[in-house]
């Protein structure tokens, strides 16, 4: 069984702070890490993902993540807040023994000015 | 670029109608996906496709019906609205017969408010 958990339902961050999103997931196969982000009333688009390769992944927009197994974790950060980062974003695991994505529940983002 | 539309942004619907969701992917996927998003709840899987004609349950299919007879269209079927079918769907489709390290291409989705 795999699942993603999301710490932090809403995030507020200073603009030019440091944004960190957590993401620690389940699974008991090698897994494929993904963050998306959702602006309102848009779909979701794919920020980046870990598929086993490097461990350090970065992504559009400035936004990184690193694959940590001993900690099961993928969280995502980005050193500077901009205005348009504030965006509900969303983290998905899967595993190349199924055809499915597992989604957390989501985590909203606001930048203060 | 991959292209998934939805038919409709928005739409307003009365309880018991039969109420039809379409989504068209331009990128030759093979996998399709139906989903609902609902605050504080994430997206959950209500069905999806990995070929024409074929189809899975997802997470939550009560209430819910697909159609794929084209690849790149799939519907979502609800058959008799209910208010607690009010919520944001979408769309999504994925290359690749199995496996999952491919992206997964969202449309922009349809907010249905069921009366």
């Amino acid at each position: 069984a795999q699942s993603v958990t999301q710490l932090g339902s809403h995030v507020s961050v200073s603009e030019g702070a440091l944004v960190l999103l957590r993401c620690n997931y389940s699974s008991s196969v090698p897994p494929y890490l993904f963050w998306y982000v959702q602006y309102p009333n848009q779909g979701l688009q794919l920020l980046l993902k870990y598929t086993s390769a490097a461990t350090l992944v970065k992504g559009i927009n400035g936004f990184e993540a690193e694959f940590k197994k001993s900690e099961t974790s993928f969280h995502l950060t980005k050193p500077s807040a901009h205005m348009s980062d504030a965006a509900e974003y969303f983290c998905a695991v899967s595993s190349n023994t199924g055809n499915q994505f597992y989604f957390g529940t989501g985590t909203s983002l606001t930048v203060i000015p | 670029d991959v292209k998934v539309t939805q038919s409709s942004r928005y739409l307003v619907k009365r309880t018991g109608e039969k109420v039809f969701l379409e989504c068209v992917q331009d990128m030759d996927h093979e996998n399709m996906f139906w989903y609902r998003q609902d605050p504080g709840l994430g997206l959950r899987l209500i069905y999806f496709s990995y070929d024409v004609k074929m189809k899975e349950k997802g997470d939550i299919p009560e209430g819910y019906s697909v159609s794929r007879e084209k690849k790149e269209r799939f519907s979502l079927i609800l058959e008799s609205a209910s208010t607690n079918q009010t919520s944001m769907y979408l769309c999504a489709s994925r290359a690749g017969l199995a496996g999952v390290r491919e992206t997964q291409y969202f449309g922009p989705g349809t907010r249905l408010l069921v009366l």
